[in-house]
């Protein structure tokens, strides 16, 4: 069972750098979102789907982009990277509403990203 | 808007100590409540959960119940062990953009087991 899958695990990158934090689930989940995680600010939603071509902002959208062209995958992208985003990354995914399991969301293991 | 305060740690124990992390929320409506456990250098894992008031979560000896008129789910276990050190996040599923399905997460809390 390979569930979420995020890639890559570990990256670092020069500030004005772009890159794509990829993320793929397996359970025909409807619901994708990417957090980022912060020392003493738990986990913070930077954007999220309800849908292949459905995407939305969370709490903390700026400075990334995001698509869904399909159910399976929800990569991010950033656009010109920061010292700022220094941060782990964790993708999720879950059911919609009204699934009898809609409210339990899987976790990818995190891609850990430093930006200098 | 919907938040979850969590104690801050670390919280350093003894092996075989009795743990408390407590967790309080604020929400609108009548959202599910989340444990969720993190390893070191590891991803988070869902410990346990609660989708209704007065349900008790329990998973690997860990237990909270969904305490509505206190608005808390606390996180209990009877005998830590050293394997159980971990930060732990309190989570609830909360409305944002008109959609459920998404979890605002307290900061976390760091727990240390000394064997």
């Amino acid at each position: 069972n390979a569930g979420v899958t995020q890639t890559p695990k570990f990256q670092v990158l020069k500030t004005g750098q772009s890159m794509t934090l990829q993320c793929a689930q397996d359970m025909n989940h409807e619901y994708m979102s990417w957090y980022r995680q912060d020392p003493g600010m738990g986990l913070r939603l930077i954007h999220y789907s309800v849908g292949a071509g459905i995407t939305d902002q969370g709490e903390v959208p700026n400075g990334y982009n995001v698509s869904r062209s399909t159910t399976e995958d929800f990569p991010l992208r950033l656009l010109s990277a920061a010292p700022s985003q220094t941060s782990v990354y964790f993708c999720a995914s879950s059911y919609g509403e009204g699934r009898s399991s809609g409210n339990t969301i899987y976790f990818g293991e995190g891609s850990w990203l430093t930006v200098v | 808007g919907d938040s979850v305060t969590q104690m801050e740690g670390p919280v350093t124990l003894s092996e075989e100590a009795f743990l408390t992390i407590n967790c309080t929320y604020t929400a609108t409506g009548y959202p599910s409540l989340f444990w969720y456990v993190q390893y070191p250098g590891e991803g988070l894992q869902l410990l346990l959960k609660a989708t209704k008031a007065d349900d008790k979560g329990s998973n690997k000896g860990f237990e909270a119940t969904y305490r509505k008129e206190t608005t808390s789910f606390h996180l209990e276990k009877g005998s830590v062990q050293v394997s159980d050190s971990a930060v732990y996040f309190c989570a609830l599923s909360g409305r944002y953009g008109g959609a459920t399905n998404k979890l605002i997460f307290g900061t976390g809390t760091l727990l240390a087991v000394q064997p």
